[in-house]
């Protein structure tokens, strides 16, 4: 399957806690995005780093990338109750131009 | 900032009928749209990409003749579900890349769903 791979696959944490999730591909890459889907809606996309980007931020995301080991992870700091969705990471191919989406991580913010 | 418009955002169907659903690029244009697929608590699978004013490119194991697409203009694609089946019940989403594209490195709008559930 060229589906990528994220985990956990559910996070609970508490409010002002930070949440880690983790995602792996199996292409190679031009940029990895992250996005965010709440429940029965469509994704807003959160960040995009490149593949000659190590990390990058945004407010209180934080995105890492490292393509020798196929992974990134996205942090967000800080959370708020309001950031309890569904998080995916999605690789762009430089084989093909597709978006290959991973599994998703459920997180839950508890107030 | 780009919305994409997608409709409707629920319907219910019988077995045997076609749906259409209608996903629109209400303030820029896009000449490529791409349909997804989403099982519950499961990721995205792209069904076909969309191309403006030429045929969809679908997936392996996607049935064209069965999601028929068009994209007739630079701001709308459609997709039909023909003589749709309980196993077509699912969440279908498109997606729209803004102009003027810049590389590869520009993200996706998606529009906020359709849940088909065929009876």
């Amino acid at each position: 399957s060229q589906q990528g791979e994220e985990d956990p696959q559910a996070l609970s944490i508490q409010e002002g806690e930070n949440a880690t999730m983790n995602c792996s591909y199996k292409t190679s890459i031009n940029n990895l995005q992250w996005y965010r889907q709440n429940s029965g809606r469509g994704l807003v996309h959160l960040i995009l780093i490149r593949s000659n980007e190590r990390e990058k931020h945004s407010g209180r995301l934080r995105v890492t990338l490292d393509t020798s080991k196929k992974s990134s992870s996205l942090l967000i700091t800080a959370s708020r109750a309001a950031d309890t969705a569904s998080y995916f990471c999605a690789a762009k191919s430089s084989n093909t131009g597709k978006l290959i989406f991973g599994q998703g991580t459920t997180l839950q913010v508890k107030p | 900032g780009a919305v994409v418009s997608q409709h409707p955002s629920r319907v219910i169907c019988k077995s045997g009928t076609s749906v259409k659903i209608e996903c629109r690029s209400l303030d820029f244009q896009a000449t490529t749209m791409f349909w997804y697929r989403q099982f519950p608590k499961q990721s995205l699978m792209l069904m076909a990409t969309s191309n403006e004013g030429s045929k969809a490119t679908y997936e392996q194991g996607v049935e064209k003749d069965k999601f028929l697409i068009n994209h007739a203009s630079l701001t709308l694609s459609t997709l039909t579900v023909t003589s749709a089946h309980p196993e077509d019940s699912s969440f279908y989403i498109c997606s729209a890349r803004e102009l003027p594209w810049t590389g590869g490195n520009s993200p996706l709008h998606f529009g906020n769903g359709t849940r088909l559930t065929v009876t």
